[in-house]
């Protein structure tokens, strides 16, 4: 058991479909991350949430709009993606600063 | 900007061969460093991390790993691995100044062989 949940596990969408993707952790902790993970690429930061709000932007396309309600939960929104944006999109919290990431088992994206 | 690079793209060894993992990483200020862990079918999980201090740090299941601050590098090493140790294993760094942003070496993938 990770701490960090993210839902679902797995998601198709078309090119056209809105979609979201849900993260919940349960550590307590007050700083919350996106990652994308592509096969043979370095993990790449997307946006960074510390107490609710956003810190870290890594000029991540507008089809991806993330919100962050609480330091609990940390959504990513999605709209009318790309093939090439189908990946692991992974999800981390942590005390904030420094402190090491706590990642949840991803969200496997495919998009047709 | 940040950069972090990892040496061996597949390791492949017999159980109880020695490892070592290569980490080098470019931001040239203060840093802290991070071995992360994948297991098959599993979620990234710290392995261990350099904040300050002795530049040689143990991590969990007999990890280990050493800081050369003058060769920007952060080896990981493991005296005699086990068929468990089967795993992706990633390099990443925090530097100061960089706010939030950790960034990942592209992994190094061991198999070890029973």
């Amino acid at each position: 058991e990770t701490g960090v949940t993210q839902t679902p596990r797995h998601l198709v969408m078309g090119m056209t479909n809105k979609k979201s993707l849900k993260c919940e952790q349960h550590l307590g902790h007050n700083a919350m991350y996106w990652y994308k993970q592509s096969a043979k690429k370095p993990l790449e930061l997307m946006f960074v949430y510390s107490l609710e709000e956003r810190v870290e932007n890594n000029s991540v396309p507008s089809r991806f709009s993330p919100e962050c309600p609480n330091s609990s939960h940390l959504f990513l929104h999605l709209h009318t993606l790309q093939p090439e944006d189908s990946a692991l999109y992974l999800c981390a919290s942590s005390e904030g600063g420094y402190s090491p990431l706590h990642f949840g088992n991803g969200t496997r994206l495919t998009v047709t | 900007a940040q950069s972090v690079s990892q040496h061996n793209h597949h390791v492949i060894l017999s159980e109880a061969a020695s490892l070592e993992l290569g980490c080098n990483y470019s931001y040239g200020g203060t840093v802290n460093l991070f071995w992360y862990v994948q297991y098959p079918g599993q979620h990234l999980q710290l392995l261990l991390k350099y904040f300050s201090g002795d530049p040689l740090v143990k991590g969990i299941k007999g990890f280990e790993a050493e800081f050369i601050k003058s060769k920007f590098s952060f080896n990981l090493r493991k005296p005699s691995v086990q068929w468990s140790d089967t795993a992706e294993y990633f390099c990443a760094v925090n530097a100061h100044n960089y706010g939030q942003n950790f960034v990942f070496g592209p992994g190094t993938r061991l198999s070890v062989l029973p």
